[in-house]
């Protein structure tokens, strides 16, 4: 079965503090993706990646960097935490290869930044 | 991307077929149409896509009409599992871009 993990379902930091997500796929799929997920907001993209060390920003990138020192492995990193980037955490990855281009998710982060 | 349009909320009965609209007025002609489902506390999950033709899998069936401005996702016979968002996504091959999704649908499945 196929899977991308997510380091924690819930995570609970306070302002300030220095946060890591961290995303593991276990397909060999090229790119990953962190979005997170506000009620009202739908899902909206931080960051993406297509190649390892390679990032392109998304639609909501300040407040956050990422990491990818290896294909299966796409971190998310809060410098300084603030409360409103509490919020679902989702990452998904999808391969390049032909077909059915399915976007496959993991279960989310739920981050609450007190 | 195209914009799509979703009621926000449909009722279907357990076992009945659920029939979700999306209309999809402004897509191109190299848009697919992507279907999209989110349980509660979950990463959503891929249904089906496609992008003229009508396409079944073993979760669902596509309808798009033949202008492509609107479609129709069917679940033949719906479980209380199926309770979910659903999302209808317009865009060309996502393997380079991220998807973007609306406010969807809330199918709730009654007993």
């Amino acid at each position: 079965d196929v899977k991308v993990t997510q380091s924690s379902r819930y995570l609970v930091k306070r302002t300030g503090e220095k946060v890591f997500l961290e995303c593991v796929q276990d397909m060999d799929h090229e790119n990953m993706f962190w979005y997170r997920q506000d009620p009202g907001l739908g899902l909206r993209l931080i960051y993406f990646s297509y190649d390892v060390k390679m990032k392109e920003k998304g639609d909501i990138p300040e407040g956050y960097s990422v990491s990818r020192e290896k294909k299966e492995r796409f971190s998310l990193i809060l410098e300084s935490a603030s409360t409103n980037q509490t919020s679902m955490y989702l990452c998904a990855s999808i391969s390049l290869a032909g077909g059915p281009w399915e976007q496959f998710f993991g279960p989310g982060t739920r981050l609450t930044v007190l | 991307d195209a914009k799509t349009t979703q009621p926000p909320s449909m009722d279907c009965a357990e076992g009945r077929a659920a029939n979700l609209p999306c209309n999809h007025s402004t897509i191109s002609g190299n848009e697919y149409v992507y279907w999209y489902r989110q349980i509660h506390s979950q990463g959503p999950q891929y249904i089906i896509h496609g992008l003229k033709n009508n396409e079944t899998n073993e979760m669902a069936s596509l309808i798009i009409t033949e202008d492509r401005k609107s479609s129709t996702l069917i679940l033949p016979h719906a479980t209380l599992r199926d309770t979910a968002v659903y999302y209808c996504i317009v865009s060309p091959y996502t393997g380079r871009r991220a998807l973007t999704f609306g406010s969807g649908t809330r199918l709730q499945v009654q007993p």
